[in-house]
């Protein structure tokens, strides 16, 4: 079984700044892909970026970037020039690289990201 | 951008009493998920459908649970005699192909389920 351990339960940081969010996952799978969601209030579910482990490149989308860490397992996503609507719940989530079906994700507990004014 | 279209938004009921919870994933989507939310915990995988059958589920998806696609449209999820514990915002989910390729997986807005 798979486990995705988020050890930041809330961060805080002003408009315009860098931050990091943390996520590191356990498993012996050596084919898998690795996801950040973000949850705003309204609790619908968006997914921010995605890697696939098979990639030595990490992911970037826009402003948002991860640190993959393969040896490490560690899965960190950064944000650059935070925005007001960044304020969200940040999950780090785990999925398999099965070899038929339709797989589910494991989600960490979700770190709580408030950017201030 | 297309959406997945959950019913209701919110649903009281009975402990004891059944309960369906409803979804249309998108049109040409051919992969369909269950996911649920207990209140300020993780969210949790419950099952995933695709052609017509479960394709795989978790240790929360015993037989007090069922998916079941009705008409080609709509997606649901019915839990009989319901419990306090099964409190928790479901979340519906589709995705045109298995969720790990190219294209991404898409939620619904949820329906918070409330047993009293």
């Amino acid at each position: 079984a798979q486990t995705v351990t988020q050890s930041q339960p809330e961060m805080s940081v002003q408009e315009a700044e860098t931050v990091t969010l943390s996520c590191t996952y356990d498993t012996s799978e050596s084919n898998y892909y690795l996801f950040w969601y973000k949850q705003p209030p309204s609790r619908q579910m968006i997914l921010v970026i995605r890697q696939e482990a098979y990639k030595q490149q990490n992911a970037t989308e826009n402003r948002f970037s991860v640190n993959f860490q393969k040896a490490a397992k560690s899965f960190s996503l950064k944000i650059s020039d935070s925005q007001l609507g960044d304020t969200a719940m940040y999950f780090c989530a785990f999925m398999k690289r099965s070899g038929g079906g339709a797989d589910g994700l494991t989600f960490g507990k979700g770190t709580h990201l408030i950017i201030q004014p | 951008e297309p959406e997945v279209t959950q019913t209701p938004s919110h649903q009281v009921t009975q402990m004891g009493q059944e309960v369906i919870l409803r979804c249309v994933p998108i049109s040409n989507h051919l992969y369909f998920y269950w996911y649920r939310q207990i209140l300020g915990q993780k969210v949790e995988f419950l099952v995933s459908f695709y052609n017509n059958e479960i394709s795989e589920k978790s240790e929360i998806f015993d037989d007090q649970f069922s998916v079941e696609r009705p008409d080609g449209s709509n997606f649901t999820l019915k839990i009989r005699s319901t419990k306090l514990e099964d409190s928790a915002m479901y979340f519906c989910a589709s995705s045109r192909d298995r969720q790990a390729t190219n294209e991404k997986l898409f939620f619904g807005s949820g329906t918070q389920l409330s047993v009293l």
